[in-house]
């Protein structure tokens, strides 16, 4: 599976867009960027995923360049309950269903 | 909405003891995991689970833990001689479909397992 990189914290401003950015420059071309995120120790959350095509859902967007080696999830009115950390992942192969998760990013959403 | 479940929430027990952990997984779903987080630490992969046998394991996955799922709900973890390094949240999840676009894991709220 293709690895991640993704910043280790960021803070944003209740209200406002929150832009988390994630690079995945060694993705395969049958794999998924899928999003998760876990609040405080719960149980991780799925977010949204895609494969090239911009998504969007009731929880967020997601932005996946052209050449796709990079993507950008979007929560567009963040809020004090999105403060978790945030997981891009890469998946997909057809022989494996394992997430790996990496250390992610802790997006602390202040007021 | 559905959402998986897990008992106990918090399991304390005395090194080299067997430990069960329990999950009842969403129950259209076909998939089973079970995942494990050390405090402090990244969410692991133990071990994959379809069509009442393992699917993938990880390296964490010895011999000392296995799964079962006994009957059409219950979905197990056990460990049958704990260490100490076994302290940490262990995650079940499930999920409809798995692989390429159908990866949508729904994890249950955890158990911490703290070994003594």
């Amino acid at each position: 599976d293709a690895k991640t990189t993704q910043p280790p914290s960021m803070d944003c401003a209740e209200g406002r867009a929150a832009n988390l950015p994630c690079n995945h420059s060694t993705i395969s071309g049958n794999e998924y960027v899928y999003w998760y995120r876990q609040i405080h120790s719960q149980g991780p959350q799925y977010i949204i995923h895609g494969l090239k095509n911009n998504e969007t859902n009731e929880m967020a967007s997601l932005i996946i360049t052209e050449d796709r080696k990079s993507s950008t999830l979007i929560l567009p009115h963040a809020t004090l309950r999105d403060t978790a950390v945030y997981y891009c992942i890469v998946s997909g192969s057809y022989n494996t269903d394992k997430l790996i998760f990496g250390t992610g990013t802790r997006l602390q959403v202040f007021p | 909405e559905p959402e998986v479940t897990q008992t106990p929430s918090h399991q304390v027990t005395q090194m080299g003891q067997e430990v069960i952990l329990r999950c009842v997984p969403i129950s259209n779903h076909l998939y089973f995991y079970w995942y494990r987080q050390i405090l402090g630490q990244k969410v692991e992969f133990l071990v994959s689970f379809y069509n009442n046998e393992i699917s993938e394991k990880s390296e964490i996955f010895d011999d000392q833990f296995s799964v079962e799922r006994p009957d059409g709900s219950n979905f197990t973890l056990k460990i049958r001689s704990t260490k100490l390094e076994d302290s940490a949240m262990y995650f079940c999840a499930s999920s409809a479909e798995a692989g390429g676009s159908y990866n949508e894991q729904f994890f249950g709220p955890g158990t911490r397992l703290t070994v003594l």
